[in-house]
């Protein structure tokens, strides 16, 4: 159980266009699925929370109009790279927290490697 | 603001020999601390998760940590490593605000080399 899936798991696209990942809970509700972004070599950085019905939570220095997020529903969250540039290449992972509150536990995607050429 | 601190980038170890990863928090409430294993170019795999009680966890492929709170640590041990266990590790701290899940901190990753 607890399956969490991404698509696509790699993407390469020109400057300019714009992507968009999905993150599926495919087993469980996820009221709220959270976006990280991993850099070569590097940890991973916390970018938005968002809770399903409602709008995303940025963290500080993550641009809104950049990277568009949208929780439509209790299994289903995109994130949009808007115009993307080679420095918007990264590994993006989503996770998912489930309905369940009685414990704090989130379940990772494989994440999606992005290459902005 | 929360932080954790990794101390090792890359630790080399030898195969059958024992394993301590260190993992330093800071975290204005009761934390809940987590370790996540990734491979290359994989996504994160959950090792353990210290939510409460017992401040010693088990959890998969042999693997133990411990929580400490009057040193902020967590960290890692195993004691007889595999080739396999290769990889970059990650600790993490986070808490739940209302009930529900917030977002993680991550540090920054071990490298774990195996050597034959």
């Amino acid at each position: 159980g607890a399956v969490v899936s991404q698509h696509p798991s790699r993407v390469i696209c020109k400057s300019g266009t714009s992507v968009k990942i999905e993150c599926r809970s495919l087993d469980f509700q996820a009221t709220t699925m959270f976006w990280y972004r991993q850099f070569p070599k590097k940890s991973l950085m916390l970018m938005a929370t968002s809770n399903e019905g409602s709008k995303a939570t940025y963290e500080q220095g993550v641009e809104k109009d950049k990277f568009l997020i949208n929780h439509a529903s209790l299994t289903l969250s995109t994130l949009t790279v808007t115009s993307a540039h080679p420095e918007d290449s990264s590994f993006y992972i989503c996770s998912a927290s489930p309905f369940d509150i009685s414990y704090n536990e989130q379940f990772f995607g494989p994440g999606t490697r992005l290459t902005v050429l | 603001a929360q932080s954790v601190t990794q101390p090792d980038i890359h630790i080399t170890v030898s195969e059958g020999a024992s394993l301590e990863l260190r993992c330093n928090y800071s975290y204005g409430a009761t934390p809940y601390l987590f370790w996540y294993v990734q491979s290359p170019g994989q996504g994160l795999q959950l090792l353990l998760k210290y939510f409460s009680g017992d401040t010693l966890v088990q959890g998969i492929k042999g693997f133990e940590a411990e929580f400490k709170r009057s040193q902020s640590s967590f960290n890692l041990r195993k004691p007889s490593v595999h080739w396999s266990d290769a990889a970059e590790y990650f600790c993490a701290v986070g808490g739940a605000s209302g009930g529900g899940a917030d977002g993680l901190t991550f540090g920054k990753g071990t490298h774990l080399i195996i050597q034959p």
